[in-house]
């Protein structure tokens, strides 16, 4: 069956440092693939999205590219700020209807430090 | 806000109570989710609704009984729960074609006494 798997957590970084979050998928046919965002104490959010593979995704400084041959969409950010800390969940849909919901990893907590 | 409204924001409740977790939408979306998040565990689809009807149930324990009276509403009913039950209670919705994704809401936590 479809399955998303993410790189474990957590992931501590400093201030301004270069962040990558792998993510990679198996899935049947060509699914949309996303990036949910949680804050403490709040739900997901949608941070970005991909539809078609080479497509990238970008919001608020992150990127993620959809990669077929991979089957990967890594999640980036060039220079993080503490207000990234998060739980940062990747996300596909292979299929619509009743017969496809949407398929989450488990999530990797980031924590920025000042 | 995201337009998906879930209240109340916290529930504290005794085993033997009676509760209900309400999710309101009106981004005319037809498929609505209940979903539930445990510490250090991974988020947990319980009950879906496409069109009004329950289209999937997770083996939930009937404990937990979801209704869904038109495509904008959301109920989750809460009876003789166990304190392994408490969580984050988040819902969802989406529209039911295409692959596109979900709006959640802000979530419900529960906490079972």
């Amino acid at each position: 069956g479809d399955s998303v798997t993410q790189m474990e957590g957590p992931v501590t970084l400093s201030e301004e440092a270069f962040l990558t979050i792998n993510c990679t998928y198996t899935a049947t046919g060509y699914p949309s693939l996303f990036w949910y965002v949680q804050y403490p104490g709040e739900g997901l959010q949608l941070l970005l999205k991909a539809t078609k593979a080479d497509d990238k995704g970008s919001n608020k400084g992150f990127e993620a590219t959809y990669r077929k041959e991979t089957t990967s969409f890594h999640l980036e950010k060039g220079s993080v700020q503490v207000s990234d800390s998060a739980v940062y969940f990747c996300a596909l849909r292979s299929r619509g209807g009743s017969q496809g919901n949407l398929i989450f990893g488990k999530g990797t907590k980031l924590s920025v430090k000042p | 806000e995201t337009g998906v409204t879930q209240t109340p924001r916290h529930l504290v409740m005794g085993m033997t109570n009676k509760k209900s977790l309400k999710c309101e939408q009106h981004l005319g979306h037809n498929a609505m989710y209940w979903y539930k998040q445990s510490a250090k565990k991974p988020l947990e689809l319980m009950f879906v609704y496409n069109f009004k009807e329950q289209t999937e149930n997770n083996s939930v324990p009937s404990r937990f009984s979801p209704e869904c009276p038109n495509s904008s509403h959301l109920f989750l009913h809460l009876h003789t729960l166990q304190p392994e039950d408490s969580a984050l209670y988040l819902c969802a919705s989406s529209q039911d074609e295409g692959l596109g994704g979900y709006t959640f809401g802000s979530g419900t936590r529960l906490t079972v006494v």
